[in-house]
This record gives structure tokens, C-alpha cells and sequence, in this order.
């Protein structure tokens, strides 16, 4: 069974960091595009981040761009992202979620979200 | 402001029918495939359609998916109480590298 698991939300103050990370089981994690998702509060979903199933290229939206990175470990079944200078708008559920295989921007499957409070 | 247009509301009574649309460009809908998203604030959301009409498996045939042009509509047949949620449609921009979505359309099944 896939699942994918995220942690690493908590409540932050505006110009902090925090990183998040992403457990996946139940399939060949280093075969698949992985991404990142949020949805803040009272808002639609919005894409954050891709990265290609090696690390060989990332794209991130422009929100984001020069402030989160993402990364991964495949050899841990891991996803990451690097959250810096983070300002109350960045506030959200995050998930993962991965590619279909040649479908880039097609998610089949998703995790349950981990929490991003931006605050003072 | 989404890169896709979808309506905010949609309804319909149990066992109607219902399509949702979603409007984009050349750079997103028009050159690449089409998602939809069915989701319930809170949950992991969950893909209905992908490749514009292709389901994967384990969704019911009353979701269908179709493209035209630089649009895109999801219909779902004989509506039940649980198919209310928020739809999202979804895309790759080819001019932004970006992956898009459309701001989403609550369903609400009377």
C-alpha cells in the first residue's frame, strides 16, 4: 500500500525556517517525480514544488522561488522541503504528493498534510 | 487570481448530472493533460481524472473527464450526498514550468 507520511509543521515566527519531510513506503520511491502541495486556510490548492525522481531538476512556483528548496533521499524513501524566510502567507496545510509516471503535474497520491503556522 | 478559471459553486440534486469546467490557455490546457482533483478540506485530496479522460482505478465510471481546445469539464452522473466536495482541475504551464490548478468549485448536492 502507498502512504506517504509528512511531518516537521509546527508554528514559526516571520522570517524563520523550518524544514519538512516526507515519508513514503509501499513503492519504488526512486522511480517517481515528487512534489509539494498547500492549501491555506480558506484557500484552493496550490502547487509549491517538483523534483525529478534522481534530483536531475526542480521547479517551484514563484511564491516560493529563492526561499524553500527542495531535496530528497531515495536510498531513506525521503522528500523534503527547506522552508526559509517564511512570512505569514506561506501559513498552510502542506502535502506531498507523487507523480504519475510521464504525467508530470498528475498527483495520484497524496499524503495527509502536515501543518505550517507563520506568527508572531 | 488562478491561471485557471473554474466557477466557485456548482449544484445539483441527488441522481442529476453536473459538469464543472475549467478554462485555461495554449500554454496549459491547450498543449498539455488534464487533472481533476475531488477534495474535502483537511483530507489528502484524490485524483478523479487524469490524461484529460483517463480514471485511475477505483473511481467510478459516473466521473468522466474531456478536453476542448484550451478547456477542460469534469461531469459526474448520478450524484450522491458524498460526492459534495471541492474539484480542482490541473495542469502543467508549459511557459511557467509551473504545475497549475484552478481555484476550485464546491459541489453541493441538494
Amino acid at each position: 500500500e502507498v502512504q506517504l507520511v509528512e511531518s516537521g509543521g509546527g508554528l514559526v515566527k516571520p522570517g524563520g525556517s523550518l524544514r519538512l519531510s516526507c515519508a513514503a513506503s509501499g513503492f519504488t520511491f526512486s522511480s517517481y517525480n515528487m512534489n509539494w502541495v498547500r492549501q491555506a486556510p480558506g484557500k484552493g490548492l496550490e502547487w509549491v514544488s517538483l523534483i525529478s525522481s534522481s534530483s536531475s531538476y526542480m521547479y517551484y512556483a514563484d511564491s516560493v522561488k529563492g526561499r524553500f528548496t527542495i531535496s530528497r533521499d531515495n536510498a531513506k524513501n525521503s522528500l523534503y522541503l527547506q522552508m526559509n524566510s517564511l512570512r505569514a502567507e506561506d501559513t498552510a496545510l502542506y502535502y506531498c504528493a507523487r507523480d504519475i509516471p510521464h504525467y508530470v503535474g498528475s498527483f495520484d497520491y497524496w499524503g495527509q498534510g502536515t501543518l505550517v503556522t507563520v506568527s508572531s | 487570481q488562478s491561471v485557471l478559471t473554474q466557477p466557485p459553486s456548482v449544484s445539483a440534486a441527488p441522481g442529476q448530472r453536473v459538469t464543472i469546467s475549467c478554462s485555461g490557455s495554449m500554454s496549459n490546457i491547450g498543449n498539455n493533460y488534464v487533472s481533476w482533483y475531488q477534495h474535502l478540506p483537511g483530507t489528502a485530496p484524490k485524483l478523479l481524472i487524469y490524461d484529460n479522460n483517463k480514471r485511475p482505478s477505483g473511481i467510478p465510471d459516473r466521473f468522466s473527464g474531456s478536453k476542448s481546445g484550451t478547456s477542460a469539464t469534469l461531469g459526474i452522473t448520478g450524484l450522491q450526498t458524498g460526492d459534495e466536495a471541492d474539484y480542482y482541475c490541473g495542469t502543467w504551464d508549459s511557459s511557467l514550468s509551473v504545475v497549475v490548478f484552478g481555484g476550485g468549485t464546491k459541489l453541493t448536492v441538494l
